[in-house]
């Protein structure tokens, strides 16, 4: 049981280069979150997932796009960074319904955007 | 909305001291209230956690209580370690149709010395 895994752990980008940020679950969760963490920020909400096919806006998502084909999938996608997506990115899954509300964090990935 | 405040660091305390994390927050209804913990390096992970008012929760030490009358749920530990080292996050999730979606406070960095 491996957990919440994401790929790759560190990387960097270019201005107006892409890249895609995988997170995957082993424990069967429906719900599952990308964050970023800055300095001084905490960790700001940028998309998530309620289910297989679903996917919503969270706090901050303009110039990121998820995809969430499978279930213990959810993928992030930057289509042409930019210097501010500079950034550790966390991805999270819950099970949810009753005592089930407690979060499972990856290891995160680590993006710098020349 | 939702919103979580905490007491801004860095703390820096000598082992074997009491900590006392204030946090504050801002909700509707009855709100879940987390206490996360992030290790140099490494992703979050539940410290503890309260669903209720008046509940406590604890773990490892730390134990942080649901006070509903003044909006606070302040981490406290009576002995701290140096392998507490580490940045605090206070976080809440909204009941009913929040999709368990977690607002955070800003993290306060503690660092304890030998």
């Amino acid at each position: 049981n491996a957990g919440v895994t994401q790929t790759p752990k560190f990387r960097v980008l270019k201005t107006g280069q892409s890249m895609t940020l995988l997170c995957a679950q082993d424990m069967n969760h429906e719900y599952m979150y990308w964050y970023r963490q800055d300095p001084g920020m905490g960790l700001r909400l940028i998309h998530y997932s309620v289910g297989e096919g679903t996917t919503a806006k969270g706090e901050v998502p303009d110039g990121y796009n998820v995809s969430r084909l499978k279930k213990q999938n959810f993928l992030l996608g930057l289509e042409s960074a930019a210097p501010s997506q500079t950034s550790v990115y966390f991805c999270a899954s819950i099970s949810g319904g009753a005592g089930k509300d407690t979060q499972y964090f990856g290891p995160g990935t680590r993006l710098t955007v020349l | 909305g939702n919103s979580v405040t905490q007491m801004e660091g860095p703390v820096t305390l000598s082992e074997e001291a009491f900590l006392t994390i204030n946090c504050t927050y801002t909700a509707t209804g009855y709100p879940s209230l987390f206490w996360y913990v992030q290790y140099p390096g490494e992703g979050l992970q539940l410290l503890l956690k309260a669903t209720k008012a008046d509940d406590k929760g604890s773990n490892k030490g730390f134990e942080a209580t649901y006070r509903k009358e003044t909006t606070s749920f302040h981490l406290e530990k009576g002995s701290v370690q140096v392998s507490d080292s580490a940045v605090y996050f206070c976080a809440l999730t909204s009941p009913g149709g929040s999709n368990y979606k977690l607002t955070f406070g800003k993290g306060t960095l503690l660092t304890v010395n030998p």
